[in-house]
This record gives structure tokens, sequence and C-alpha cells, in this order.
């Protein structure tokens, strides 16, 4: 069965700091794979995403995420956070192969920046 | 460009009885998805309407069940409401009933069960 794992749930930087933030899934196909961001009072809103091609993908405000096939992951990254960047943030990943896949969310990393 | 909206913003029911939750796509979409958000959790998929037929399920019961309309606005519809069911309702869209699609999020339902 697909899974999603975000193992970090709370993450607190000082601003100007680098984050990295874990995802791992498990399916053995090929996978489409999201970061979703959701600001305070806002709604879930899409930051990037891979669906095939160069692994390395960047998307909105600075934020990349590389995906490493033979380890099941799709970590979001950013080399400078800033205090708008304090948000929860969503992995997702939709397996491809099987007619009865739908997308599974992970439980969410809530990221914290000191100003 | 018309986001994605749903009705009502929050919504208290008791035990047992049936609540149906209401879903406007963005402009141009014409796939409706259906999450349930547990506090604490990411977003649970539901259901996905295209074409006015519900595509794809989650694992969730028949008590949850869902409609979309030739304008492709859906409704959720969950029956003998339980305590748990007590959660944010997320409706997301997208184009061409690809279930692993980029979705846009509404800013959800808040439904509390007593």
């Amino acid at each position: 069965a697909q899974s999603v794992s975000q193992h970090n749930h709370h993450v607190i930087l000082s601003e100007a700091a680098s984050l990295e933030l874990g995802c791992n899934y498990s399916y053995g196909g090929t996978v489409n794979l999201f970061w979703y961001v959701q600001y305070p009072g806002q709604h879930l809103q899409l930051l990037l995403k891979y669906f095939s091609g160069d692994p390395l993908v960047k998307g909105i405000k600075g934020f990349e995420a590389e995906f490493i096939k033979s380890k099941f992951s799709f970590n979001l990254r950013k080399p400078s956070v800033q205090w708008s960047d304090t948000a929860e943030y969503f992995c997702a990943v939709f397996g491809q192969s099987s007619s009865a896949s739908k997308i599974i969310f992970g439980s969410g990393t809530r990221l914290s920046i000191r100003p | 460009d018309a986001g994605v909206t749903q009705s009502p913003t929050h919504l208290i029911k008791t035990r047992g009885q049936q609540v149906t939750l209401r879903c406007s796509p963005k402009s141009g979409h014409d796939t409706v998805s259906w999450y349930q958000q547990a506090l604490g959790q990411g977003p649970q998929f539901i259901f996905q309407y295209y074409e006015e037929e519900e595509r794809q399920r989650g694992n969730f019961p028949d008590r949850f069940s869902g409609h979309q309309f030739p304008n492709y606005s859906s409704e959720l519809n969950v029956n003998a409401l339980l305590l748990g069911d007590s959660a944010l309702y997320l409706c997301a869209s997208s184009l061409g009933g690809g279930v692993g699609d980029t979705q846009y999020f509404g800013p959800g339902t808040r439904l509390t069960v007593l």
C-alpha cells in the first residue's frame, strides 16, 4: 500500500538558516510527487511538483526538491529561510500504475521561523 | 479568475444527522476531489468526480457520497454522522480527470459533530 512519511513534525529555525524537510514514500512504481504549503489563514497551495525529467525541481519562493528514486525520497530544501516561510508543509505522492491509485498526503511539517 | 469556493465555512451537527457540503471549482476546471483533514493530519482523499461520475475513491465508508453537477460544481454528503467525522473538509479542483494532477484547494468547511 502507498504511504508517505514526513518525519519532522515541527521544525524551528532562525531567519537565514538553511532548510531541509524530509519526505519518504513507499510505492514501487512510477510516481507524481508534490509539495504543498499552507500559510497561516490561507488555502493549501502548490509549492512544486515532479512528474518526470530532471529530478531537481524548482518551485516558488526559492524552494526546490530533489527526487531520489533509489531512496524513495523527495526532500524539500531552501538555502536561506525567511520569517514569511512560516507555514505547514505537506508532501504528497500519487502512484501512476494502479487503476485504483489515489493521492496520499503526509501528515505535514510545521515550520516556525524565528525573526 | 475565481478560485475554488466552498460553503458553508463552518457547520455544527449532532451525531446521526446528515450534512451536505458544497464546492465550486476554479474557473475552467472540470474535476473535483474531496478530502478530509483531521486536526494535525494531512488531507485524506475521499473521492473524485469527473464528468458527473465518481472516478476514484479512498478508504471511506458508503456514508460518504457525492455528486457533480453539469456546471462542474460538487456536493459531499455524509450520512449518520459520527463524532470522528469532525474535521476540515477540503475541496480541490483540477482539469481533465487525472487523480495525480495538480490540485487547487478551497478554504475548506469546518465540520464539528457533537
